[in-house]
C-alpha cells in the first residue's frame, strides 16, 4: 500500500529565508506524487505534481520539489519565504494499486516571521 | 468560473438528525470524491465516483453514503450523525481521461455533531 510521511507537523520560517518541509513516500513503483496547500479557512490548491517526467518539479508562487527515488523523498522548497506562504501543506500519493484513490500526508503548518 | 462549490459551509446539528452536504462542480469532471480532514491526520478519502452511477468506499466510509445521480453533483449523506463525524468535509473532482490528475477542492464544510 502506498503512504506519505511528512516529517515535520510545524515549520517556522523568517520572511525572506528558504523553505524546506519534508515528505517521504512509500511506493513499489514510480509513484505519482503531489503538493497541496491550503490557506487558512480554504480550499486545497495544487502546488505540482510529480508523474514520471523531469526529477525537479516546479509549481506556482516560487515552488519546487525534486523528486529522488534512492531517498523516496518528495520535499518541498522554495528559496525565499514570503509571507503570504503562510498556509498548511499536504504531500500525496495517488494509489498505485487503484487510480481512484489518493493518500495525504498529515500536513506540515509552514509559520512565516516577518 | 470552473469552481467546486459545497452547501453548507459550516452546519452544527445533533447525533441521530440525517443531513446531506451537497457538492456540484461546473468542469464536466467525471471523477468527484469525497475527503474529511482531522488535525494530526491529514485528509482521509470517504467515498468517490468515478462517473455518474458508478461510487465506491475509500478509506473512512462508515457513516456515510453518497449518490451520483448527475455529473455535476455528489452529495454526501449522513444518515445518523454521531460526534465522531464532526470533521471538516471537503469536495474533490478531476478529469479520468488524459492522465488527469489534479483534483479541484470545494471550499470546504465544517460539521459539528453534538
Amino acid at each position: 500500500a502506498q503512504s506519505v510521511t511528512q516529517l515535520d507537523s510545524h515549520v517556522s520560517v523568517s520572511e525572506g529565508t528558504p523553505v524546506l518541509l519534508r515528505c517521504n513516500y512509500s511506493s513499489s513503483y514510480s509513484p505519482s506524487l503531489f503538493w497541496y496547500v491550503q490557506h487558512p479557512n480554504k480550499g486545497l490548491q495544487l502546488l505540482l505534481k510529480y508523474t514520471s517526467a523531469a526529477t525537479l518539479v516546479k509549481g506556482i508562487n516560487g515552488f519546487e520539489a525534486e523528486f529522488k527515488k534512492s531517498e523516496t523523498s518528495f520535499h518541498l522548497t522554495k528559496p525565499s519565504a514570503h509571507m503570504s506562504d503562510a498556509a498548511e501543506y499536504f504531500c500525496v500519493v495517488k494509489s498505485q494499486d487503484n487510480f481512484n484513490k489518493f493518500y495525504f500526508g498529515s500536513g506540515t503548518k509552514l509559520n512565516v516571521k516577518p | 468560473e470552473a469552481q467546486v462549490t459545497q452547501n453548507p459551509r459550516y452546519l452544527i446539528t445533533v447525533t441521530g438528525k440525517k443531513l446531506t452536504v451537497t457538492c456540484s462542480q461546473n468542469m464536466n469532471h467525471e471523477y468527484m470524491s469525497w475527503y474529511r480532514q482531522d488535525p494530526g491526520l491529514g485528509l482521509r478519502q470517504i467515498y468517490y465516483s468515478m462517473n455518474v452511477e458508478v461510487t465506491d468506499k475509500g478509506d473512512v466510509p462508515e457513516g456515510y453514503k453518497v449518490s451520483r445521480k448527475e455529473k455535476r453533483n455528489f452529495p454526501l449523506i449522513l444518515e445518523s450523525p454521531s460526534p465522531n463525524q464532526t470533521s471538516l468535509y471537503f469536495c474533490a473532482s478531476r478529469w479520468t481521461s488524459g492522465g488527469g490528475d489534479t483534483q479541484y477542492f470545494g471550499p470546504g464544510t465544517r460539521l459539528t455533531v453534538l
